[in-house]
């Protein structure tokens, strides 16, 4: 059984465009998170989920939308794609905020390619 | 300067070498400490973590926080080939919320 799970595992799509990834987890964790990493392997957070209400927003442009329809779920909605927006994005969860032995369980990601 | 600071590699070492693996960071608040593994096409899974100062062993890993020196470094014993992934380290100040993660170092171990 896959923990966390998110589609499309590829996404390749002209500038301009808008496209979502979806992700579900079966884990039964509160928190859930979007994060990006680039072509170095660097790995940001993006937003932080928990019980459907936001608490971490990083910088990130406000093309980048996030959605959370239940506890269960985090989407994630790009307007205007750009070719900068290339990236892996991995979604994650865990089970409470602020709580430091509750390990992120990261899906497989969204290799997501601009052209 | 990076918040946290980790030698991308790559590292190549044979099979059974004792792996070295280090991070620097610059935030005196950092006081959880993790280590992630990440295969190749997969997303980072937990491998350690410590609280504060101190060493923690799990099997063939072990982890350890100098604080007052600002470095953490995860040892590998008896190496495989299966260690073959990018290593990552984590820390933040409080909770899984707001990780800053290394930039990851590529290992390679060569039969």
């Amino acid at each position: 059984d896959t923990a966390v799970s998110q589609t499309p595992k590829y996404l390749v799509t002209q500038m301009g465009n808008d496209k979502s990834i979806k992700c579900e987890q079966n884990l039964g964790h509160d928190t859930m998170y979007w994060y990006k990493q680039d072509s170095k392997k660097f790995l940001k957070i993006m937003f932080s989920y928990n019980n459907k209400e936001l608490i971490i927003n990083e910088t990130v442009p406000n093309r980048f939308s996030p959605k959370s329809p239940d506890k269960a779920h985090l989407n994630l909605h790009i307007n205007s794609l750009e070719l900068g927006d290339s990236a892996v994005y991995f979604c994650a969860s865990s089970q409470a905020k602020g709580s430091y032995n509750s390990p992120l369980h990261f899906g497989n990601g969204t290799r997501l390619t601009v052209t | 300067q990076k918040e946290v600071e980790q030698d991308p590699g790559p590292l190549s070492v044979p099979e059974g070498a004792i792996v070295s693996l280090n991070c620097t960071y610059s935030n005196s608040a950092f006081q959880y400490f993790m280590w992630y593994r990440q295969y190749s096409r997969k997303g980072p899974e937990l491998l350690m973590y410590t609280y504060s100062s101190g060493n923690k062993e799990d099997g063939r890993f072990t982890a350890q926080v100098d604080k007052s020196s600002k470095y953490i470094s995860l040892f590998i014993r008896d190496s495989q080939p299966s260690d073959s992934a990018t290593y990552l380290c984590a820390m933040s100040a409080g909770g899984a919320q707001k990780l800053v993660f290394g930039q990851g170092t590529r290992l390679t171990i060569n039969p």
